[in-house]
């Protein structure tokens, strides 16, 4: 079975403050993802890797930034934390363009 | 913009009944697609996997593809209680997944 691991589940953080959230997946993927979802607005696409060092951007971009060093780990930053980024964030891992996406637990952030 | 529409519901059914969950997409060049049971504060479960014309059955569980028409379609029979949740239909475009924004279904005993 896939296992993709976010690294916290609750995380409230400061307006502000530098944020990261990380994710590892065990299956060797080439491919990861991370999403926020927020009610009414389904999953927006952030970011996305297809290779070590390689990233592109997804739907929503802006005030956020990715880094991918190691293939297993995908992490996501906010670079001045805003209320507007209080949020459900989903990680991501697939195989191939065509395979389906495993997703991790979530983090719920919280921005105050 | 690519897009993958689902009437968000509230779907309602009784215990035992089918649930017929319905999805339109507007890429004709997607090739695969995928239905995801969410229930609520939990991540996205994958439940069915299908990538060509016809029917697909894994247990209580029907994906219907129409590429013609762009039109995928979830079937739960003999529905559950448990299978209250919100369901998400998945298109690929290229490479990445979009998604529709799901539909809640509620099933009453």
């Amino acid at each position: 079975d896939v296992k993709v691991t976010q690294s916290s589940r609750y995380l409230v953080k400061r307006t502000g403050e530098k944020v990261f959230l990380e994710c590892v997946q065990d299956m060797d993927h080439e491919n990861m993802f991370w999403y926020r979802q927020d009610p009414g607005l389904g999953l927006r696409l952030i970011y996305f890797s297809y290779d070590v060092k390689m990233k592109e951007k997804g739907d929503i971009p802006e005030g956020y930034s990715v880094s991918r060093e190691k293939k297993e780990r995908f992490s996501l930053i906010l670079e001045s934390a805003s209320t507007n980024q209080t949020s459900m964030y989903l990680c991501a891992s697939r195989d191939t363009n065509n395979s389906p996406l495993h997703f991790g637990n979530g983090t719920r952030l919280t921005v105050t | 913009q690519k897009e993958v529409e689902q009437n968000s519901g509230p779907l309602s059914v009784p215990e035992g009944a089918i649930a017929s969950l319905n999805c339109t997409y507007s890429d004709r060049g997607s090739q695969s697609f995928f239905w995801y049971r969410q229930y609520s504060g939990k991540s996205p479960e994958l439940i069915m996997s299908i990538y060509s014309n016809g029917d697909k059955e894994d247990g209580r569980f029907t994906a219907q593809l129409n590429k013609a028409s762009q039109y995928v379609s979830l079937l739960i029979r003999d529905s559950q209680p448990s299978d209250s949740a919100t369901y998400l239909c998945a298109v690929t475009d290229t490479d990445k997944l979009i998604f529709g924004t799901g539909t809640r279904l509620q099933v009453f005993p």
